[in-house]
């Protein structure tokens, strides 16, 4: 059974990089078959996705995040990780991490992290 | 970016009711559709994949119709845990984007 766990401060001031680590058990992110995605839920919204990466390193975020968000592997700790830069209180959410198979559906999802942009 | 539009935005029924839940995409989207439900505090859970498929481990009173740019999840018979917060998502084009969700609540 595949288990995602995000990980990362709870608390960034505005302006500053919002960092998170997904880490993966039960399953490799270096398998062909899938990919690793970050998907993102204000409070009282519905789920915002951020975007993905494939284990060859190819990745993909809105581009409505303005080319803030970044997302890389790390295929030696089985993890993947969200950096997301000039924060302000608008990107206040719960974070999730999830597994993509097919390229399409997000099957397995971590419990979530929240974090909360604010000085 | 295609757009999701759900409707209703909240509905109440009560427990053997047959409810269904309308999902309209802004331009053709196949059957590149999804369907999660959410309960508070928790991740959502996938349950139907592809506009009609359900995934595994999930009740059979659960199913999805529909292609090009409108689908609907139904659920034969509500139990006491399927009050809960239902989302589509498209799955055709990037970015995904997800409807705005549909929350269920009890009569």
């Amino acid at each position: 059974q595949v288990q995602l766990q995000e990980s990362g401060p709870g608390l960034v001031k505005p302006s500053q990089t919002l960092s998170l680590t997904c880490t993966v058990s039960g399953g490799s992110i270096r398998s062909s078959d899938y990919y690793w995605s970050w998907v993102r839920q204000p409070p009282g919204k519905g789920p915002e996705w951020i975007g993905y990466i494939y284990y060859r390193g190819y990745s993909y975020s809105d581009p409505s995040l303005q080319s803030r968000a970044a997302i890389s592997l790390d295929t030696s700790k089985n993890q993947f990780s969200l950096n997301l830069t000039s924060v302000t209180a608008a990107d206040t959410a719960v974070y999730y991490c999830a597994r993509v198979a097919s390229v399409t559906k997000l099957d397995y999802w971590g419990q979530g992290a929240l974090v909360t942009v604010s000085s | 970016d295609v757009q999701m539009t759900q409707s209703p935005s909240s509905l109440s029924a009560s427990v053997g009711d047959r409810v269904t839940i309308t999902c309209r995409a802004s331009q053709s989207i196949y059957t590149y559709l999804n369907w999660y439900q959410q309960k508070p505090g928790k991740a959502p859970k996938l349950l139907i994949y592809a506009a009609s498929n359900l995934q595994s481990a999930v009740p059979s009173r659960f199913s999805g119709s529909g292609s090009g740019a409108d689908f609907t999840l139904t659920i034969s018979s509500l139990q006491p845990e399927d009050f809960a917060t239902y989302y589509c998502q498209q799955s055709y084009s990037t970015p995904r984007t997800f409807g705005q969700g549909t929350k269920l609540e009890i009569k």
